[in-house]
């Protein structure tokens, strides 16, 4: 499977600011995913980040306040902009893990997060 | 949207004793996987199960899809310290395309008292 480098892997930050948060894949994938979770929570998918197009938000999330870059098959960054408390949690990225042909794909593997507390 | 509703969200046991979470989704999945959270970790992928009423063992854990592909269950026998953790199912909407998004339950923490 791949492995996945994520940095910062916490920070506090002044709300008001924004954070960047990377993520390097060892491999060329097609497509990234940002989650959120909560403290105690699950994941919630903020948006899917495909190489060469705009990414793909879910419900709830809009591109102004999370920013995603995709440059290259291999890295993709976050940001969480204009930030206030409420933007406190852990933010993971991940990929799918590669199938073969004709049989589904496997999970996904995560990097390991980014815990973001906002004051 | 689709749903994929968890249940217990907490379960405290001995050690030894077994453990069972269960997951179940508005609608029917092409698949359905499972991850495992250490206290302070990320999310580590543990199995994808993809046929209607598929069992699957990996030593001590035990998984399930249901014959509707709607529902699933992880078994883990007699419980260790080191099965201690957020159990996460994470289903597949079927029919979606082969990136379909994966919608996670709301996972099962699971605390083993030596």
């Amino acid at each position: 499977s791949a492995v996945i480098s994520q940095k910062p892997s916490r920070d506090i930050c002044q709300r008001g600011t924004s954070l960047t948060i990377q993520c390097q894949v060892d491999s060329q994938v097609t497509m990234m995913f940002w989650y959120r979770q909560q403290p105690g929570q699950s994941l919630t998918l903020i948006a899917t980040a495909n190489q060469g197009s705009e990414a793909t938000y879910e419900s709830g999330f809009v591109i102004d306040k999370f920013p995603i870059s995709r440059p290259n098959l291999t890295f993709s960054t976050l940001t969480v902009s204009n930030m206030s408390p409420e933007d406190s949690s852990i933010y993971l990225c991940s990929v799918e893990g590669p199938g073969t042909v004709g049989s589904a794909r496997s999970g996904y593997t995560f990097g390991s997060g980014t815990r973001l507390t906002v004051v | 949207g689709q749903q994929v509703m968890q249940i217990p969200q907490y379960q405290h046991v001995q050690e030894g004793e077994d453990f069972t979470t269960y997951c179940n989704s508005s609608t029917t999945l092409s698949n359905i996987q499972w991850y495992k959270q250490r206290p302070g970790g990320h999310p580590v992928f543990l199995i994808q199960l993809v046929k209607s009423g598929e069992v699957k063992k990996q030593k001590r854990l035990t998984f399930q899809f249901g014959e509707a592909k709607k529902n699933s269950s992880l078994h883990i026998t007699a419980t260790q310290t080191t099965d201690v953790g957020t159990y996460f199912c994470a289903g597949r909407r079927a029919g979606g395309t082969s990136y379909g998004k994966l919608t996670f339950g709301q996972g099962t923490i699971l605390t083993v008292h030596p």
